[in-house]
């Protein structure tokens, strides 16, 4: 089963807009990371939220989590071209990270 | 050069062929791991480590061998490729204790199995 699943899987918007991604978890998460990915590169980490939490601010990112809800969000305030690409957010449980499949996201010029 | 690299970049070979891919670290990363990327399946973990000399299975590891004689290298190991092993495997590394916190990600090793 998947733990982090992203919605929506693909999201496109003009650029100086603010995107915003969810993700939903199933089960209790001691933290949650965001990641991205660019087009055929390894994924690069952007942000850890503990579950203790509630947001987190990083540059032009904002994170949120809601434990009760178990979900999280991610901001990306002024898109610029270069944000385009995947976006994951797998949650720690019991030593692992488990991973959805993914928002797409392409910022338009 | 510092960081995770992984080798080779791109491979194809044939089905029943071993191959394997290799992972390398540079920051001394107590735990390594390695996942398959497929469309419409995100990351799924093979195998980790958390030490040299210490590996465990992760969701997908039939048909996959891993071995850590050294703290910066891990290598994976397709002991007879199969066509569904075609996928973009990545290592990663994390220098965390109590936890697994932020992974470093190498390039990936695109493998097709013909």
């Amino acid at each position: 089963s998947q733990q982090g699943e992203e919605d929506p899987q693909a999201l496109s918007i003009q650029e100086g807009e603010n995107a915003t991604m969810n993700c939903s978890y199933k089960t209790s998460i001691n933290n949650l990371q965001w990641y991205r990915q660019n087009s055929g590169r390894g994924l690069v980490h952007l942000i850890l939220i503990r579950s203790n939490e509630r947001e987190k601010h990083s540059g032009r990112l904002r994170v949120t989590l809601d434990t009760s809800k178990k979900s999280s969000s991610l901001l990306i305030t002024a898109s610029r071209a270069a944000d385009t690409a995947s976006y994951f957010c797998p949650g720690e449980s019991n030593y692992q990270l488990i991973w959805g499949a993914g928002t797409k996201l392409i910022i338009k010029p | 050069d510092a960081g995770i690299t992984q080798s080779p970049r791109y491979k194809i070979t044939e089905t029943g062929r071993q191959v394997t891919l290799m992972c390398h670290q540079t920051w001394s990363h107590s735990y390594m791991f390695w996942y398959r990327q497929d469309l419409g399946h995100g990351l799924r973990l093979i195998y980790y480590s958390a030490a040299a000399d210490i590996t465990d299975k992760g969701e997908v590891p039939d048909g996959y061998v891993v071995s850590r004689s050294k703290t910066e290298n891990f290598p994976l190991t397709l002991e007879s490729a199969t066509r569904s092993q075609t996928s973009v495997y990545f290592c990663a590394s994390s220098g965390k204790t109590g936890g697994i916190g932020e992974l470093f990600f190498g390039e990936g090793s695109r493998l097709t199995v013909l």
